[in-house]
């Protein structure tokens, strides 16, 4: 039990279509990454909040953006869905920035999967 | 650019068998190692990291990593796996000077029969 909650649990949309996945992070993580795990391939990173900034961002396109809130909780926002979107999006939190050693565990929430048709 | 290979895609093993789970990574700077499990439909769980000090590193559940430096590897052993053990397993990088963006291996499945 990681303390990170990620709604909803599973989704299906239709290319084209817009969608928002959530997550919670732990009380006092003040960083959450967001990874996209397609079938059978490990995750890959998709951008990084630190106190609702956006910290660094992976090889995906703009319609891949993001919030993150006071309250611990955050948002994956995808436009313009397309086939290829199809995948588990993971959350992540740590307690800290780069360059802290507390902040270099990432405690993974247990997922969003999003078909889309 | 960091990468990590995970050179077997899947592993099948007896129930108490050792096993060991290799992965070599390519960076130009030092890193910080992770190993990651995912159970079928769940999210991923922190096994064990090395981020300095003794090479040799413990983690749950009866795991152990060993960083190589000079090898760039950190392979992930266990002395006698159990069929609760059967799941996928990532071994991932980051780079200490920049923020946690973590990269990831192709996984290796580990199966475990009796």
């Amino acid at each position: 039990e990681t303390g990170v909650t990620q709604s909803p649990t599973h989704l299906i949309k239709t290319r084209g279509q817009q969608v928002t996945l959530r997550c919670s992070s732990q009380s006092g993580h003040n960083t959450v990454s967001w990874y996209q795990q397609a079938l059978g391939q490990g995750p890959q990173f998709i951008f990084q909040y630190y106190r609702e900034e956006e910290n660094g961002r992976g090889n995906f396109p703009p319609r891949f953006s993001g919030l993150q809130f006071p309250n611990y909780s955050s948002e994956l926002n995808v436009n313009a869905l397309e086939l290829d979107d199809s995948a588990l999006y993971l959350c992540a939190s740590s307690p800290g920035l780069a360059g802290d050693l507390l902040a270099e565990t990432q405690y993974f929430g247990p997922g969003t999967r999003l078909l889309v048709l | 650019a960091q990468s990590v290979t995970q050179l077997d895609s899947q592993v099948p093993v007896f129930e108490e068998a050792p096993v060991e789970l290799r992965c070599n990574y390519s960076s130009s700077v030092s890193v910080y190692l992770f190993w990651y499990v995912q159970y079928p439909n769940q999210g991923l769980q922190l096994l064990l990291k090395y981020l300095s000090g003794s090479t040799l590193v413990k983690g749950i559940n009866g795991f152990e990593a060993e960083f190589n430096k000079s090898q760039t590897s950190f392979h992930l052993r266990k002395p006698s796996v159990h069929i609760s053990d059967t799941a996928e397993y990532f071994c991932a990088v980051s780079d200490p000077a920049g923020f946690q963006k973590l990269v990831f291996g192709t996984g290796t499945r580990l199966l475990v029969s009796p």
